[in-house]
Parts: C-alpha cells; sequence; structure tokens
C-alpha cells in the first residue's frame, strides 16, 4: 500500500462547478501537505501549501487537512476551463526533505 | 535564469545505452532535487542536494543510477545500461532554503527518457 493515495479520475465537471480533490496518507509524522497542478508535458507547480491540520483559503481555492482522519482535500470554485490539469497531493515530514506524492487525480472542466 | 532548465527535453535510448540528463537550477537555490515520474503516477523521489553535497539518495533504484552537482549549481542525472522500467519523466526541482517544504519547490519540465 502506498503511503499516500489518490482517486487517479479522470474528472469531468462543468465550468463553473465546485471540484473536490482528496488524498489519504498513512503516515503520522507528516506534517507539511502540499498541493500541485500539473499540464500535459511540463513540471508540477505549487498551488497550496499547509502545515499541520486546517484550512487555507487562497482565491478559488481551498486546501483542508484532517490528520485526525489523514485526509487532504482541495477544492476548487468556480471552475474553469484552464483548471483542466493533473493535480497532485504531495506530504512530508520534517526529518526528510523529500515529498511523497500522490498518484494525481486528472481533472477536465468542459467548456 | 527565471525558471528550472532541464536538457534534453526528450531522449530516446537502446537498452544498454549510457544517458546523462541536465539541470539547470534556479541561480542560488541550495536545495536541489531529482524525481522519477512513471506514465499515470506521480513524482518519485530520487535523490536530495545541498549545495554540492548529496544528502539523500535512499530513492536511487539500482547502482546504475548516480547523480552529481560538483559546484553546487548544475546537476547531472546519470543512468547507466539503461534498461526498459528505466522509462519514465525524470524531473529535476530547486528550492531556495534548505528544505523543499516551507518554500515549496520549482520545479523543471523534465526530460522525457524512452528505453526501446
Amino acid at each position: 500500500q502506498k503511503e499516500v493515495e489518490q482517486d487517479p479520475g479522470p474528472l469531468s465537471v462543468p465550468e463553473g462547478a465546485i471540484v473536490s480533490l482528496n488524498c489519504t496518507y498513512s503516515n503520522s509524522a507528516f506534517q507539511y501537505f502540499m498541493w500541485y497542478r500539473q499540464y500535459s508535458r511540463k513540471g508540477p507547480e505549487l498551488l497550496m501549501y499547509t502545515y499541520s491540520s486546517g484550512n487555507k483559503e487562497d482565491g478559488r481555492f481551498t486546501a483542508q487537512v484532517d490528520k485526525s482522519s489523514k485526509y487532504i482535500s482541495l477544492f476548487i470554485r468556480d471552475s474553469q476551463p484552464s483548471d483542466s490539469a493533473t493535480y497532485l497531493c504531495a506530504t512530508s515530514d520534517t526529518g526528510r526533505r523529500a515529498l511523497t506524492f500522490g498518484s494525481g487525480t486528472r481533472l477536465q472542466v468542459q467548456p | 535564469g527565471a525558471g528550472v532548465s532541464q536538457s534534453p527535453r526528450y531522449k530516446v535510448a537502446k537498452r544498454g545505452q549510457d544517458v546523462a540528463l541536465r539541470c539547470d537550477p534556479i541561480s542560488g537555490h541550495v536545495s536541489l532535487f531529482w524525481y522519477q515520474q512513471a506514465l499515470g503516477q506521480g513524482p518519485e523521489f530520487l535523490t536530495y542536494f545541498q549545495n554540492e553535497a548529496q544528502l539523500d539518495k535512499s530513492g536511487l533504484p539500482s547502482d546504475r543510477f548516480f547523480a552529481e552537482r560538483p559546484e553546487g549549481s548544475v546537476s547531472t542525472l546519470k543512468i547507466q545500461r539503461t534498461q526498459q522500467e528505466d522509462s519514465a519523466v525524470y524531473l529535476c526541482a530547486s528550492s531556495l532554503g534548505l528544505g523543499g517544504q516551507n518554500y515549496g519547490y520549482t520545479f523543471g519540465s523534465g526530460t522525457r527518457l524512452t528505453v526501446v
């Protein structure tokens, strides 16, 4: 079993919909949680970063971390066709600088 | 430069051939990471440099994989005697600080290696 599990999708939604993307993880030592967006044939780009539990909002994006259930979420409001990409969750602990990624969820926003 | 630059963008190698992949990080970035991304998967950690020191190479899959960053800037990932299972996108990332967590990485666009 992988340390970070993520539904691969694809997830197809109409423009303007609210999108919910989720990951679960197994390592209690994980303290840092990130969401990356990856367009086709590009490297991942950082969208959201959260330390420990709680919510963080940035424009149309909200990241949530629930450490009690080891659950990570990303919400996208008013989704746009330009949001069509693969979304990767990533985690790490304080002792190790490497990130552990989920397998990514492919999102398609239909105009 | 403005971003992390990787070359070549695409590489086709015959099985058994040696390859070298280059990464030019953002100027002044202390930390440099290599990741391997198989098709339909998330990136998997290979190795980490802090300046010229290779502090973590626990993700390198075999002794055929070797990475260096001799002057603390440009890094090269070398794969000897390539095998078909080495086919993947190899991503390089750099960060200003000592770790990627607090500052976020900047990834390059990767080198897509196909072993035939």
